[in-house]
């Protein structure tokens, strides 16, 4: 079973940011919080990975808390082709299986 | 990042026949890559991971003899369907981890469609 748990769905204006919430409660101390996403009829894309520290890339902000019991993805400027349905997952290493939950369809309004 | 590819993107046979897909590791060498099948407006499940010379290992419930998956090189990694039915409809995607980047990579699906 996955070991977070997303809103099922959440809408954003195009432009303006998008923050996506992921409760990870029962995360271990050497779990990273990772974050992709798929768009339609394609396999999914990685977007970001932190283990407790904030992390930035060019496609998005991972804020983890402080307790990482929880995490937003960050979208700083939304656009059309950011819609898509994102999935938080926590795992040991980078080479181990995902196991992928219902994650949150994120649909970006003109 | 790294580059995976399946072929093919899209596949139609009829019920009784065996299709194999492909996922190769364009630019980076696998030992492990992982198989997943996706029914409309679900999400992905892991079927297997693929081990380069050894077996795959399978997730419960997923009927080995019917997937069978066999990982021949450190670059490619194969999925046959055999005896195919309307019900293995679906949408089939293989990952890789690189460890480069430290990171797994998919490739672009393979639609299966069984008439």
């Amino acid at each position: 079973d996955a070991k977070t748990t997303q809103p099922t769905s959440m809408d954003c204006a195009e432009g303006r940011a998008a923050n996506l919430p992921c409760n990870h409660s029962t995360i271990s101390g050497n779990e990273y919080v990772y974050w992709y996403r798929q768009i339609h009829s394609q396999g999914p894309q990685y977007i970001i990975h932190g283990l407790k520290n904030n992390e930035t890339n060019e496609m998005a902000s991972l804020i983890i808390t402080e307790d990482r019991k929880s995490s937003t993805l960050i979208l700083p400027h939304a656009t059309l082709r950011d819609t898509a349905v994102y999935y938080c997952i926590v795992r040991v290493a980078s080479w181990d299986k995902l196991i992928f939950g219902q994650g949150t369809t994120l649909q970006v309004k003109p | 990042g790294a580059v995976v590819s399946q072929h093919p993107s899209r596949v139609i046979c009829k019920s009784g026949t065996s299709v194999k897909i492909e996922c190769r590791s364009l630019d980076f060498q696998a030992t492990t890559m992982f198989w997943y099948r996706q029914f409309p407006k679900k999400s992905l499940m892991l079927m297997a991971t693929s081990n380069e010379g050894s077996k795959a290992t399978y997730e419960q419930g997923v009927e080995k003899d019917k997937f069978l998956i066999n990982h021949a090189s450190l670059t490619l990694s194969t999925l046959t369907v055999t005896s195919a039915h309307p019900e293995d409809s679906s949408f089939y995607i293989c990952s890789a981890p690189d460890r480069l980047y430290n990171e797994q990579f998919f490739g672009p699906g393979t639609r299966l469609t069984v008439l």
